[in-house]
């Protein structure tokens, strides 16, 4: 167990509708970081967050976004979806949030479906 | 832009023999470079990393990795594989120095271990 919990763990929706996807970090860790995760992509950074404020962001959509919160629990919301947003979303967490020495520790994931 | 590359989309090896799974990076500057395996349905383990120092890198599990500057690769080897070893292994590189982290991922190598 990494100590970063994913929740749902499966998702199912429609096109056009709207989901959130929830994280907690491991305790002390300032960092989330989220990933997505297709056949067709492999592993594609999405947007990190560091103690509350956006630190990076990858190759995410405009209809996608994402917060963190006082609590350092963040979530991420995709909006307008559409098949081809049908993936595996990963949440990962570090301690640090510059230098990229320190290791990140990954949650289960959510597997979201779009039909 | 920083890449990684996975020549092998899976490599096969006889329980007991020695395994290695080849990654190749292109960052600017020197790099920070990980091994991550993820297990079926599960999220993505920290193996090993190399931040500075001693080429030879020991990790989790009897891994370690090697690496080669002038060749720019980060390859993964265990001495002795086990069929619990299987499971898919992800390289991951990310530019040394202060500011944002972002991993970039190849695109993974499928490890079957054959008893």
């Amino acid at each position: 167990d990494s100590g970063v919990t994913q929740t749902p763990k499966h998702l199912i929706t429609a096109t056009g509708q709207r989901v959130t996807l929830r994280c907690s970090p491991r305790s002390g860790d300032l960092s989330v970081y989220w990933y997505q995760q297709s056949l067709d992509q492999g592993l594609q950074f999405l947007i990190q967050y560091y103690n509350g404020e956006e630190r990076a962001k990858g190759n995410i959509l405009e209809r996608f976004s994402a917060q963190q919160f006082p609590d350092l629990h963040s979530e991420l919301n995709l909006s307008s979806l559409e098949l081809g947003d049908s993936a595996l979303y990963f949440c990962a967490s570090s301690v640090g949030g510059g230098r990229g020495s320190t290791e990140a520790f990954f949650g289960q994931g959510t597997r979201l479906t779009v039909v | 832009a920083q890449s990684v590359a996975q020549p092998e989309d899976q490599v096969n090896v006889a329980e007991g023999n020695p395994l290695t799974v080849k990654c190749t990076y292109s960052v600017s500057g020197n790099p920070y470079l990980f091994w991550y395996v993820q297990y079926p349905n599960r999220g993505l383990q920290f193996l090993l990393k190399y931040i500075t120092g001693d080429n030879l890198v020991k990790g989790s599990y009897g891994f370690e990795a090697e690496f080669n500057k002038s060749q720019t690769s980060f390859h993964l080897k265990k001495p002795s594989a086990l069929v619990s070893d299987s499971a898919l292994y992800f390289c991951a590189v990310t530019p040394r120095g202060a500011g944002s982290y972002q991993l970039t991922f190849g695109k993974g190598t499928k490890l079957s271990v054959i008893p």
